[in-house]
């Protein structure tokens, strides 16, 4: 089956520590998101990915690092500069044939801070 | 930058009464779309508008863009409990912003049988 998978499903970080959250699609999509949704807020778009070696910030880039070396991953790190990284961490994925083509989202990580 | 904002925020219904969420948008949008997120998981697509003044149905779903394309609804009628979740808006500006989408703060409903 065609999908999203996000790991891992959830993810502690202490203090002054980075952490990577995977996300691979076997969809052939060529554009990748990642978003970040808090309680009682929408979701948040942190990074996004229209091809392979390039990316472009969202809203909230600060405080997080991606790189797209392959057209099925979309790896985030967040990293110690982000000092509030407790939320639900979503990726999607979606063709590029023309604007605006809906997102397929993956199960999502959940991180928090010991 | 584009803001897009939907209330209301919680709805609470009986099973069987109608329930509808509304989106705006600051700016002019090249489309909207609708994502259900059940409890627990992941956001699901729905639909996209494109054109001004579209209107789609789903079975008891029904989706309105507006002529100024800046708002659009979501209205269930006849609530089941399967309708339970989180309903989305998401605007796309076209663009500079191709490919990105706007979400609003989304509407959480329950639905009491």
């Amino acid at each position: 089956d065609g999908g999203i998978t996000q790991s891992p499903k959830y993810l502690f970080r202490k203090e002054g520590q980075n952490v990577t959250l995977s996300c691979e699609q076997n969809l052939n999509h060529d554009a990748m998101y990642w978003y970040r949704q808090d309680p009682g807020q929408g979701l948040r778009l942190i990074y996004y990915s229209q091809i392979v070696n390039d990316f472009q910030k969202g809203d909230i880039a600060e405080g997080y690092s991606v790189s797209r070396e392959k057209k099925e991953s979309f790896p985030l790190t967040v990293t110690s500069a982000q000092k509030n990284p407790t939320a639900f961490y979503l990726c999607a994925s979606s063709t590029t044939e023309y604007s605006n083509q809906p997102q397929h989202f993956g199960d999502g990580t959940r991180l928090s801070i010991l | 930058g584009q803001q897009v904002m939907q209330i209301p925020q919680y709805q609470h219904v009986q099973e069987g009464e109608d329930f509808t969420t509304y989106c705006n948008s600051s700016t002019t949008l090249s489309n909207i779309q609708w994502y259900k997120q059940r409890p627990g998981g992941h956001p699901v697509f729905l639909i996209q508008l494109v054109k001004s003044g579209e209107v789609k149905k789903q079975k008891r779903l029904t989706f309105q863009f507006g002529e100024a394309k800046k708002n659009s609804s979501l209205h269930i009628t006849a609530t089941q409990t399967t309708d339970v979740g989180t309903y989305f808006c998401a605007g796309g500006g076209g663009g500079t912003s191709y490919g990105k989408l706007t979400f609003g703060q989304g509407t959480i409903l329950t639905v009491h049988p």
